[in-house]
């Protein structure tokens, strides 16, 4: 079964500092997907990134910057320079195409204080 | 306009209510899902449908059902309401790309509370 562990339940950071968000998951499957979504304190889901198992290579996107590592099945997630509105939960999650699901992790919720 | 909405965002009802949460998409996508998240669990599926004929459970299906009246319509029922079906609830939609990667986009999330 597949499964994704979001052990930081809770992070503090003043603002500025950076941040990593963890993100482990269990799989058999040789082709996956992993996903980071942003909920804000509005509440919306909002996307962040897709990546493919076969993919291993490091993305940033601005302040936002992700790394994947199969050998310790870690989808890490970081921000640079944090800001105040960053502040939101972080999920990350995992889609195995032969399950045509998706599972999320518990969510890190992160506050950047001022 | 938001390309997955729902309605209604906030509700109030008592225990043994029938409650209707619905859900529309403009995204013209087939796969559409219901989650339900609740603090510290994160988001669990209740249903999916990944066409308008097909209807699937998901991990926490007992006391919901669904309707898929069309492509762009997916609605969840709560036969008799309780308080720990108290959540936030979500809709959202996806169309699988070659490998079905799933990307899932969500509705706004519907606020229910049971007393």
């Amino acid at each position: 079964a597949q499964k994704v562990t979001q052990a930081q339940t809770e992070i503090s950071v003043v603002e500025k500092e950076d941040v990593t968000l963890d993100c482990v998951y269990e799989t058999r499957d040789t082709t996956y997907y992993l996903f980071w979504y942003k909920q804000p304190p509005s509440g919306e889901l909002v996307f962040l990134i897709r990546r493919n198992s076969f993919d291993e290579q490091n993305e940033i996107s601005g302040r936002y910057s992700w790394n994947f590592q199969k050998s310790t099945s870690s989808f890490n997630f970081t921000i640079t320079a944090s800001q105040v509105v960053d502040s939101a939960v972080y999920f990350c999650a995992l889609s195995e195409p032969g399950i045509q699901k998706v599972t999320f992790g518990t969510g890190t919720k992160l506050q950047v204080i001022p | 306009d938001a390309d997955v909405t729902q309605t209604p965002r906030n509700r109030i009802t008592k225990t043994g209510k029938r409650i209707m949460l619905e859900c529309s998409q403009t995204k013209g996508h087939d796969r559409m899902y219901w989650y339900r998240q609740d603090p510290g669990l994160g988001l669990r599926l209740i249903y999916y449908s990944f066409d308008v004929k097909d209807i699937n459970k998901g991990e926490i299906s007992d006391g919901y059902s669904v309707s898929r009246q069309a492509q762009a319509k997916f609605s969840l029922s709560l036969e008799s309401a309780i308080p720990n079906q108290t959540a936030l609830y979500f809709c959202a939609t996806s169309e699988p790309l070659a490998g079905n990667t799933d990307t899932q986009y969500f509705g706004p999330g519907t606020r229910l509370t049971v007393l």
